[in-house]
């Protein structure tokens, strides 16, 4: 099985500049969710999709972040203008329903990580 | 969402059983207890899950006693590839609910 899937791996850009990250989620999992890790810290949620909605979106900073899920399948999560404090780890997470054959756990992809220089 | 309280680190010596507590003193009836682990470079990874008293898997055991208010995750003879932030989670299970991630625990395996 196929796991989560992000690009790009590390991406360095000006404050200022816009930058976007990826999302392919594992095949059938509804629930998508980024995290933000800043080092040295646990994961932040900034968004949690279900199919293509927003569940959950309040700690999403949305005078600069914004995300999308077309078609309820991969997603793109934009940065425009970005910070120095922006620096960080976006991580792409998805989980399906919770049942007896499952936990519903959390499956993370590799991380995308951002440089603001 | 019920708060998890975890020590901020541990150090432990390959061989040795190291055992990590979570409080969650405000857990509700519905929740589960789950924990993941975290390597340098990659996104954290489920490690066990438990509802009441003890799970264990090929990896881990969980205790949970029936105040169900803490958890304990054992890992049995560290080596230093277990060397990792940890991370207790207690959380509903409910279809689409929400992951909360604290600071974890980082755990050091020394030789």
């Amino acid at each position: 099985e196929a796991g989560v899937a992000q690009s790009p791996r590390y991406k360095i850009i000006e404050k200022r500049q816009s930058v976007a990250f990826w999302c392919n989620p594992i095949s059938g999992h509804a629930t998508l969710y980024w995290y933000q890790q800043i080092l040295g810290q646990g994961p932040k949620l900034l968004i949690q999709f279900q199919n293509n909605g927003v569940v959950d979106d309040s700690q999403l900073p949305k005078d600069r972040f914004s995300a999308e899920r077309l078609k309820g399948v991969d997603s793109t999560l934009k940065i425009q203008p970005a910070k120095l404090e922006d620096s960080a780890v976006y991580l792409c997470a998805s989980s399906s329903v919770p049942g007896q054959a499952n936990t519903g756990e959390l499956f993370f992809g590799e991380g995308s990580r951002l440089t603001v220089l | 969402l019920a708060k998890t309280t975890q020590p901020i680190s541990m150090d432990s010596y390959e061989g040795q059983e190291v055992n990590i507590t979570c409080s969650h003193n405000n857990i509700a009836t519905n929740d589960y207890i789950t924990w993941y682990q975290q390597f340098p470079s990659q996104g954290p990874r489920f490690i066990i899950q438990g509802y009441k008293t003890k799970v264990t898997n090929e990896v881990a055991s969980l205790f949970i006693p029936a105040d169900r208010k803490s958890s304990t995750l054992s890992l049995p003879r560290v080596s230093l590839s277990d060397t990792a932030v940890y991370y207790c989670l207690v959380g509903d299970m409910s279809y689409g609910q929400n992951f909360v991630f604290g600071p974890g625990t980082r755990l050091s395996v020394l030789p």
